[in-house]
Order: structure tokens, then sequence, then C-alpha cells
């Protein structure tokens, strides 16, 4: 069956350091999506590709890049992580347009400290 | 720009009673609008979506949706819970030209034997 990854699952890292959320979907979805969980802000957009080479800033993109080298892959980086960007992330996947159904990937729960 | 107000961070309800999660949107476009919902340590999944047509939704579980352009709302609802219904459920919106959710921050439903 198709399906939407992510890993770690779990991650403690310290401030300052480069951390990379891996994304991996076998649907062949063209959309991919990173999205940040925090208490009493719902998810917010990160950063967003509508396929290889393509990327986008959402609302909360300070301080992360992703690249988009293949379909099946959004990796997530956290250039010089803070505390600030302690949370649980999610990955996305749709496929074609405005009207699709996003399917989501378990989380990542990172602790900054 | 677009934002979801989910009024109701909390909601306490008694197994087999009615319950209903408000959402609010605020668009000056036309919307599509989703609910997901979450459980412990989990992605989000798709609950139902309102694209066009009928403005009553009906969606997995037993939930359904009314959608209501006047007041720009799309509340949910189901007419007796379960414990397994406890979860956390959000209300998102997309739109033509946005392949990205916008998100509320979110309904604790908590059931109560």
């Amino acid at each position: 069956d198709a399906e939407i990854t992510q890993s770690p699952r779990h991650k403690i890292t310290e401030t300052g350091r480069q951390v990379t959320l891996a994304c991996h979907q076998t649907w062949n979805h063209n959309n991919m999506f990173w999205y940040r969980q925090d208490l009493g802000h719902g998810l917010r957009l990160i950063h967003y590709s509508y396929g290889v080479h393509d990327t986008n800033k959402g609302e909360v993109s300070d301080g992360y890049s992703v690249s988009r080298s293949n379909t099946e892959d959004l990796p997530l980086t956290l250039e010089s992580a803070a505390s600030s960007q302690t949370s649980v992330y999610f990955c996305a996947s749709s496929d074609g347009g405005s009207k699709e159904t996003q399917y989501f990937g378990p989380g990542t729960r990172l602790l900054v400290l | 720009a677009q934002s979801v107000t989910q009024l109701d961070s909390q909601v306490p309800v008694f197994e087999e009673a009615p319950v209903e999660l408000r959402c609010n949107y605020s668009s000056s476009v036309s919307v599509y609008l989703f609910w997901y919902v979450q459980y412990p340590n989990q992605g989000l999944q798709l609950l139902l979506k309102y694209l066009s047509g009928s403005t009553l939704v009906k969606g997995i579980n037993g939930f359904e949706a009314e959608f209501n352009k006047s007041q720009t709302s799309f509340h949910l609802r189901k007419p007796s819970v379960h414990i397994s219904d406890t979860a956390e459920y959000f209300c998102a919106v997309s739109y033509t030209g946005r392949r990205a959710l916008t998100f509320g921050s979110g309904t604790r439903l908590q059931v109560q034997p």
C-alpha cells in the first residue's frame, strides 16, 4: 500500500546544530508540504513543493529550508536549531489541485535544548 | 488572507450524547473546506470535505458537516459519540490556486463514559 513516512519519529538536539527531518511518500504525488504543530496554533505551513525542483515558502519558513530532487522525498532542514523550533513536524502530500485530500505522515517530535 | 477559527479548544461530552464542533472561516474567495481528525500520537486523517454542491456533507465514522456560506461556517456534528471519538479535530480551508491548507487551532473532543 502507498504511504507517507517520516524519520526520525523523535529527535533531541542542541541549539545551533543543523537538523534534517526526512519525508518519503510512495503515492507518487506532485504536492508535498511541511507543517509544524504547536499547542494553540493548530498546524502552520513551513514550506511546500508542487513538483521536482519546485519549493515555496509558507507562513513560518524562517530558519527552515527544503529541496525537492525527486518526486518521493521532501527533506526539511533546520539550518541552526533554536528552542523556538521545538515542535511536532508533519509532512503531507497530495495530487492535483486545491480540492484534493492531503495525506499526512505520523509526525516527528523535535526537542531543541 | 484566509483564517480559520475554532472557538472551542476543548469539548467534553458524555458517551452517546450529540456533539457539535464549530468552525468559522474568513475569505474573500470561494473556499474548499475540510475536517481532519488526529488520534493521540498519530498524523491527521480526513473526516470529510466540502467542495461544492449539497451543503450537507457526510464523512467517516458517522460525522457530518454543514456548509453555511452566509455565516461562513462549517460546523461538524455527530448525533451520538463513542469513547473512540476522543481525539483532536481540525478545520481547514484551501482555495483555487492555493493547494496548501490553512488550519484552525483545533478542538479536543473528550468523550466520557
